[in-house]
């Protein structure tokens, strides 16, 4: 089974901030790795896939990059809207999610 | 713009089969992968499978043995079958477009596995 452990699990943060959560594969998943954006009682919302790739729609502070083993992504200016739980999801082999990383107010 | 809908029971009895359906509208269910997700306080986010619309599938080997999914594309759902639950299947199950990701969920149903 690939593990994918993401850090930090908590991150504390300011409207304008730069954001960058960080998630490892206990193997390589090559550029197979989805970001998604929770909210309370909501579903989760796929924002980047393969690595890198934004879906339509989602605006362009959100960002991916990584390969291998080790990815990120990264918020360029956090805005109110996007304090919620983030999670990667390799889809190498099955599919694995990380344990999430909740994004709070400062 | 696609909507998911999961239905079902919303309390299995241990021992039980648990079994979910997702009605898909905006969308037609061919040509598409169709996803089943469930998230758990205990163990987050758990991938459960795919299938695509003519019936292939991919099941997490940790619950394959207890897991069938099926395609009905005269009624444009999907549904999902696990056997033998036990209060660790208990927690949202989330139906969804796309399996590699998935990539529109539905709302989600929650689920719980109690006598």
């Amino acid at each position: 089974d690939i593990q994918m452990t993401q850090s930090p699990s908590t991150l504390s943060a300011s409207v304008g901030d730069r954001v960058t959560i960080t998630c490892r594969a206990s193997q390589s998943v090559n550029n197979w790795l989805a970001w998604y954006q929770q909210k309370p009682g909501k579903a989760p919302k796929l924002l980047i896939y393969k690595a890198s790739t934004l879906k339509s729609g989602v605006p362009s502070r959100f960002s991916g990059s990584g390969s291998g083993t080790e990815f990120t992504l990264t918020i360029s200016s956090l805005q109110p809207d996007d304090f919620a739980t983030y999670y990667c999801q390799q889809y190498d082999s099955y599919g694995t999610f990380g344990q999430g990383t909740k994004v709070e107010i400062k | 713009q696609v909507q998911l809908q999961e239905s079902g029971p919303g309390l299995v009895k241990p021992s039980e089969t648990l079994s979910l359906t997702c009605t898909v509208s905006g969308a037609s269910i061919s040509p598409y992968w169709w996803s089943w997700i469930r998230q758990s306080p205990g163990k987050g986010l758990e991938w459960i499978g795919y299938i695509y619309y003519s019936g292939s599938t991919s099941y997490n080997p940790s619950l394959k043995s207890r897991v069938t999914m099926s395609v009905d594309t005269s009624k444009n759902q999907f549904s999902l079958r696990l056997s033998s639950v036990t209060a660790a299947d208990t927690g949202v199950y989330y139906c969804a477009k796309g399996g590699e990701p998935p990539e529109d969920w539905g709302q989600g149903t929650l689920v719980t596995v109690s006598s």
